[in-house]
């Protein structure tokens, strides 16, 4: 299994602005997917990120407002943008398959 | 849409004892399943999977139960302990936007008494 580390653990942030987050793989990997889990609430997958491709975004999410980057096998990051209340969710990032995922331990966000 | 869902959010349950979190999913096509446990402040941590073509599989202290007929998943924790106390998520695998993916269940929250 990899291992997932990611940044910032929590944060808080006013309404309007945008929060980068990190995700970094101990290992290469060629699929690394990102999720949200809303307060109290499953995981909901916002996209799909291969190394050399752009991501691919399931229904109800758009680029402009989570944009997400690729740079390598190890890495990459998501971007929560021109935030309102309504993103205060959990943002986890997994690698893996459709059939295997390990997941990193999320980042807590507080949109004020 | 597909969807797959939890009849108990939340179980209470003594130490020791056993507990069963159920899971029914509407995706006829889906062939592999997975649950995942989450401890607080944690990601989720994979558990056991199962295949359609398998009813029942078995790990340590842990059984999945998959019922194709009426597209119903179960997980049974043998004699529970205070650390199986998390949240517990069904997954199955469906096809999306960018191949197959994993579709996750509402979570069952497991409350293990002392």
């Amino acid at each position: 299994s990899a291992v997932i580390s990611q940044k910032p653990s929590r944060d808080i942030c006013q309404r309007g602005t945008s929060l980068t987050i990190q995700c970094q793989v101990d290992s290469q990997v060629t699929m690394m997917f990102w999720y949200r889990q809303q307060p109290g609430q499953s995981l909901t997958l916002i996209a799909t990120a291969n190394q050399g491709s752009e991501a691919t975004y399931e229904s109800g999410f758009v680029i402009d407002k989570f944009p997400i980057s690729r740079p390598n096998l190890t890495f990459s990051t998501l971007t929560v943008s021109n935030m309102s209340p309504e993103d205060s969710s959990i943002y986890l990032c997994s690698v893996g398959t459709a059939y295997e995922q390990y997941f990193g331990p999320g980042t807590r966000l507080t949109v004020t | 849409g597909e969807s797959v869902g939890l009849h108990l959010p939340t179980l209470s349950v003594q130490e020791g004892d056993n507990s069963i979190i159920n899971c029914a999913y509407s995706n006829s096509a889906s062939d592999y399943f997975i649950w995942y446990k989450q401890e607080s402040g944690k990601g989720p941590q994979f558990i056991i999977d199962i295949r359609s073509n398998m009813d029942k599989r078995q790990g340590q202290r842990v059984t999945v139960l998959l019922n194709k007929t009426v597209k119903h998943l179960s997980l049974q924790i043998a004699a529970t302990q205070p650390g199986d106390s998390a949240v517990y998520f069904c997954a199955e695998n469906i096809f999306g936007a960018a191949g197959n993916k994993l579709t996750f269940g509402g979570g069952t929250r497991v409350l293990v008494k002392p």
